[in-house]
């Protein structure tokens, strides 16, 4: 059982560059979300989406981007990554609103 | 809005010894509660939940849960701590119903258990 999968593991960025993060889960869960976390942060909610075609903000969105032009992928883009952006990122899906989440094993990205 | 705070940022205890880590929670109605864990460079796993009903929960790993509404409260025990169990613990709200997402978790508790 797959679950949720999140490419790549880890990436090092320099300020300026873009990249994507790609999340995929098989478990046809409407429901899908990217946090980050940051030591003595807990886990702060990025962007996240109900259904195919559909985005809305989180709690710190400013500086990412997302897409779900597939109920079982949901892409986080950084178009210009900054340092405060050097982060572990998760991504979760759950079935029902607001219920548990299921999360892949993290990005940890680090922007210099 | 809602809310989570665990009280203990770091708790020490020994192989054997009983355990509780703390959590309270604010939120204007019954919420979801949950308990994640997260070992070291992993993600996290739902350790338990409660979504109504029996307000003292059972979960993965010998781990337990009490909800008391009363206390605004959701405190997860184990009876004996296995070396294992070191790791981070994140308590967790949920909103219910609405189209407003609202998953919120504490800044979490991290657990070292000594032999």
């Amino acid at each position: 059982n797959a679950g949720v999968t999140q490419t790549p593991k880890f990436r090092v960025l320099k300020t300026g560059q873009s990249m994507t993060l790609l999340c995929a889960q098989d478990m046809n869960h409407e429901y899908m979300y990217w946090y980050r976390q940051d030591p003595g942060m807990g886990l702060r909610l990025i962007h996240y989406s109900v259904g195919e075609g559909t985005t809305a903000k989180g709690e710190v969105p400013d500086g990412y981007n997302v897409s779900r032009l597939k109920k079982q992928n949901f892409l986080l883009g950084l178009e210009s990554a900054a340092p405060s952006q050097t982060s572990v990122y998760f991504c979760a899906s759950s079935y029902f609103l607001g219920t548990e989440a299921f999360f892949g094993q993290g990005t940890r990205l680090t922007v210099v | 809005a809602q809310s989570v705070t665990q009280p203990d940022i770091h708790i020490t205890v020994s192989e054997g010894a009983s355990l509780e880590l703390r959590c309270n929670y604010s939120y204007g109605a019954t919420p979801y509660l949950f308990w994640y864990v997260q070992s070291p460079g992993q993600g996290l796993q739902l350790l338990l939940k409660y979504f109504s009903g029996d307000t003292l929960v059972q979960g993965i790993k010998g781990f337990e849960a009490e909800f008391k509404r009363s206390q605004s409260s959701f405190n997860l025990r184990k009876p004996s701590v296995h070396w294992s169990d070191a790791a981070e613990y994140f308590c967790a709200v949920g909103a219910r119903g609405g189209s407003n997402y609202k998953l919120t978790f504490g800044k979490g508790t991290l657990l070292t258990v000594n032999p």
